[in-house]
């Protein structure tokens, strides 16, 4: 059974850091390219970065290019995503997300499994 | 950057009836190269993450029930839902995974009439 365990999160005050975590299991963890998307309050989906299967292919979202780094561990199956420099806009709950496989090379793809996402709150 | 946009933003519909939920892209997801369409449809739940329900515009994912179909091409899309069960209640997403950056809709809401 494929599953996604993030942990990270909370509380931190604007222009604070902090570091997501999210552990795959059940599947080859590193043969999938995984993504993380964002969900603020009452409000829709966001996209927020990608990674490639082998970690050598990055993509940010304009919001959070600059502050936000993307990575993987595959001997550890663990996607991590730091954020610095943390904005009140970037309170959002943040999910990580497994590609599905129906991308064209390591191109952007649609996602299969999620996480149950984890919550960041930026607020002074 | 391709814009999504979802119509109508939600909607109410008897049990056992039909669902119908537009997606219009900004330009086309439609690659000839392998003729596929890049679009994904999700379901989201209260409290839960998005559930992946259709991808290439039309194929089901596994074990997501026949009631619930994929149409379309190009930049106009169509999520259908027959016999609307109470379970359905949740809101529908649109994605396209075409280019970067990933865009998707900005929601529609089903609830039961």
């Amino acid at each position: 059974e494929v599953q996604l365990l993030q942990s990270g999160g909370g509380l931190v005050q604007p222009g604070g850091s902090l570091r997501l975590s999210c552990i795959g299991s059940g599947y080859d963890f590193s043969k999938y390219g995984m993504t993380w998307v964002r969900q603020a309050p009452g409000k829709g989906l966001e996209w927020v970065s990608h990674i490639t299967s082998g970690g050598y292919t990055t993509d940010y979202g304009d919001s959070v290019e600059g502050r936000f780094t993307i990575s993987r561990d595959n001997s550890k199956n663990t996607l991590y995503l730091q954020m610095n420099n943390l904005r009140v806009e970037d309170t959002a709950r943040y999910y990580c997300a497994k590609g599905g496989g129906y991308s064209t090379g390591y191109g952007p793809d649609a996602f299969d499994f999620w996480g149950q996402g984890t919550s960041v709150t930026v607020s002074s | 950057d391709i814009v999504m946009t979802q119509s109508p933003d939600s909607l109410a519909v008897s049990l056992g009836e039909r669902a119908t939920i537009n997606c219009r892209s900004s330009q086309s997801v439609f690659y000839s190269g392998n003729n596929n369409n890049y679009l994904a449809w999700y379901q989201q739940k209260p409290g839960q993450p998005p559930k992946l329900l259709i991808f290439w515009a039309s194929t089901r994912e596994s074990g997501v029930p026949d009631r619930f179909s994929g149409s379309g091409s190009g930049t106009h899309f169509i999520l259908t839902i027959n016999s609307l069960q109470a379970e359905d209640v949740a809101v529908y997403y649109c994605q396209q995974y075409y280019s970067i950056p990933i865009t998707f809709g900005q929601g529609t809401r089903l609830e039961i009439k």
